[in-house]
């Protein structure tokens, strides 16, 4: 079965400009985290989502990072008027149970979005 | 969030065992160890995780110290494939996301 979908796999923004990124989860999988990944470094958390249900957001850096899913599957990330520091790679992971220390995290191949 | 410590970088030649360590002094009762690796340009991969015991599966073993405050990621022979970037996580079992938190990671240099 197909993996972790991510869109667009490369964005160019003009610093201001709002963008979108897309996550399509494994079907059935109940559990969505978003992470953010500047060059060199780890991923860091960003949010998470148990169903539609946005149960940590403690990492989203300011409020013009926001997050949805609104049906349970597909969740957009969007960036509002978007700065030099945003510049990242964004990843979007599902994994198929609830709130666990055990599971399986499968991840996409990450949204560069670059800045200008 | 429990942290832990791991070597920046290290090598080893190609068909040769590779340990991993990785220390996790503040680890709880509830907290799963686990490793992911991101090898370029991917998101990062599940290799293996445990609780108390020592884990094998077909990627890689993991050894835990009886106290629990550190661990090894064993690859048994090393391939180029393998060269990537491993990062050992604790995840907590209880109350909140389940979230990974990463750190540094070891960046495994795998030498032909």
């Amino acid at each position: 079965g197909a993996g972790v979908s991510q869109s667009p796999r490369y964005k160019v923004a003009k610093r201001g400009q709002d963008v979108a990124l897309r996550c399509d989860p494994i079907s059935g999988h109940v559990s969505l985290f978003w992470y953010q990944q500047a060059l060199g470094q780890g991923p860091e958390f960003l949010t998470y989502f148990q169903n539609e249900a946005q149960l940590d957001k403690s990492g989203l850096p300011s409020d013009r990072f926001f997050a949805e899913r609104p049906e349970g599957s597909v969740s957009t990330l969007k960036i509002q008027r978007t700065q030099q520091e945003d510049s990242a790679v964004y990843l979007c992971a599902s994994s198929l149970s609830g709130r666990t220390g055990t599971g399986e995290l499968f991840f996409g191949e990450g949204s560069r979005l670059t800045v200008l | 969030d429990a942290k832990t410590t791991q070597p920046n970088s290290m090598e080893s030649n190609e068909e040769e065992p590779v340990h991993l360590p990785c220390n996790h002094s503040t680890i709880s009762g509830t907290d799963y160890i686990h490793w992911y690796r991101q090898l370029p340009s991917q998101g990062p991969e599940y290799v293996i995780h445990g609780l108390t015991s020592n884990v094998n599966n077909r990627m890689a073993s993991l050894a835990i110290a009886e106290d629990r405050k550190s661990s090894t990621l064993i690859l048994h022979r090393a391939t180029l494939r393998d060269a990537a970037v491993y990062y050992c996580i604790l995840r907590e079992d209880s109350g909140n996301t389940g979230k990974l938190i990463f750190g540094q990671g070891t960046t495994l240099q795998v030498k032909p």
